[in-house]
């Protein structure tokens, strides 16, 4: 049972153009989600997080958007760097109770093409 | 800040012996840690949650008299993969949470594991 979904498994863009990276889940309890960037071989590195009480977050070129009603978050990257090509990862916090658990999607592979 | 190491990097070993992985906060006390195994093409499984001075929380699934986790201090944790097969091989990352609601983790640089 997969709690948190993310449906693309690869997105590919062009240099300068945006990315969007989309991540459902399905518990309304959930109240805090991250973003991560992966290279291969190395550990997740956060980029971004948004609170359940917010609907956008923005840092840089990265804008994280939530949506509570739908339970869906998309990380908005723009504009696309080749340096931006790793695998993206959301994760959900489902809540004080739980030990500080994330649950984490299955990643999206983007590639940014010069 | 929010630094977190891993040692080793890379390991070989062979089949039956013991491999030790070790999981260090740099720059800030980890209430909590979390140990994660990556298959390839995969997404993170949670091995175990471990918080510093009790026994380690394993998910359903994870034997915990294989993968023997110890956090003998708010920077330190340490993974043991013992008696290993080859099956065992796999990239091994640890995370550590700041505050006690532990909402965002930041993660080691990973372990690759390789049980010839």
């Amino acid at each position: 049972d997969q709690q948190v979904k993310q449906n693309s498994p690869s997105l590919s863009v062009q240099e300068g153009r945006i990315s969007i990276l989309n991540c459902d889940y399905t518990n309304s309890m959930f109240d805090y989600f991250l973003w991560y960037k992966k290279y291969p071989a190395e550990g997740p590195t956060f980029l971004i997080s948004i609170s359940s009480i917010k609907d956008k977050n923005e840092d840089g070129r990265f804008t994280v958007f939530l949506n509570k009603s739908a339970k869906h978050l998309s990380l908005h990257i723009v504009p696309s760097q080749p340096g931006d090509s790793a695998v993206y990862f959301c994760a959900a916090n489902p809540g004080y109770n739980q030990g500080g658990k994330l649950i984490f999607g299955q990643g999206t592979e983007l590639s940014v093409k010069p | 800040g929010a630094v977190v190491s891993q040692h080793p990097s890379r390991v070989i070993c062979k089949s039956g012996t013991s491999v030790k992985i070790e999981c260090r906060s740099l720059d800030f006390q980890a209430t909590t840690m979390f140990w994660y195994r990556q298959f390839p093409k995969k997404s993170l499984m949670l091995m175990a949650t471990s918080n510093e001075g009790s026994k380690a929380t394993y998910e359903q699934g994870v034997e915990k008299d294989k993968f023997l986790i110890n956090h003998a201090s708010l920077t330190l944790s340490t993974l043991t993969v013992t008696s290993a097969h080859p099956e065992d091989s796999s990239f091994y990352i640890c995370s550590a949470s700041l505050g006690s609601a532990g909402e965002t983790q930041y993660f080691g640089p990973g372990t690759r594991l390789l049980v010839l």
